[in-house]
């Protein structure tokens, strides 16, 4: 059983809409939850970084994480054509190692 | 900010050789290295876990005595796959775990990536 999933997509949205992205996890006991955004062929960005229930926004960007219902989400405003990527939904393991655990990502298409 | 340096950012080889993949951090001590795995259209899987000083954990699944990883330093670790086979090929990527303070990446510095292809 995956401990990240996420909607594979593929998701397109038009040049200026909100683009939503969800992720559930598994482990009731991470405690980080991270979005990164992978061109093809590059190492993955970081997006945005939760860990208090609630919203989290930064400039087009909010995160919305909900521990009880183990769900993090993505929102991408105003989106633009180079907000198309891979965005991976990344969550740290409980217990000292705290390794990142990946979900599948959902491609995102922005048409102009 | 933190910065991991990964090379060869690409490199191709024959099957059966070795090949070494190294990541520095440059500016900061890097008690904690993870390896990840890139297959194409895929998401990063955690091969292994390696502290400074002491043998990597590796993942179920992944055969330490093929992948090979060295972190005898606090600013270098590497990944030597041994005995290459194009079912190697991949994506291969690391990811210093961050000192508190370096609050940009917040915990996990990735290095640029390497793209492993076996002939």
């Amino acid at each position: 059983q995956k401990e990240v999933e996420q909607n594979s997509g593929p998701l397109s949205v038009p040049e200026g809409a909100i683009a939503s992205l969800n992720c559930t996890y598994s482990d009731r006991g991470s405690q980080s939850f991270f979005w990164y955004r992978q061109y093809s062929g590059k190492s993955p960005e970081l997006i945005m970084f939760i860990y208090s229930n609630g919203d989290k926004e930064d400039g087009r960007f909010t995160a919305q994480l909900n521990k009880a219902s183990q769900y993090v989400s993505l929102l991408i405003r105003d989106s633009q054509p180079s907000d198309s990527a891979t965005y991976l939904c990344a969550v740290t393991t409980s217990g000292s190692a705290r390794q990142l655990t990946f979900g599948s990502g959902t491609q995102l298409t922005v048409l102009p | 900010g933190a910065v991991v340096s990964q090379h060869p950012s690409w490199v191709i080889c024959k099957s059966g050789t070795s090949v070494k993949i190294e990541c520095r951090s440059l500016d900061f001590q890097a008690t904690t290295m993870f390896w990840y795995r890139q297959f194409p259209k895929q998401s990063l899987m955690l091969m292994a876990t390696s502290n400074e000083g002491s043998k990597a954990t590796y993942e179920q699944g992944v055969e330490k005595d093929k992948f090979l990883i060295n972190h005898a330093s606090l600013t270098l670790s590497t990944l030597t796959v041994t005995s290459a086979h194009p079912e190697d090929s991949s994506f291969y990527i690391c990811s210093a775990r961050t000192p508190p303070g370096q609050h940009k990446n917040y915990g996990y510095t990735f290095g640029s990536g390497t793209r492993l292809t076996v002939v």
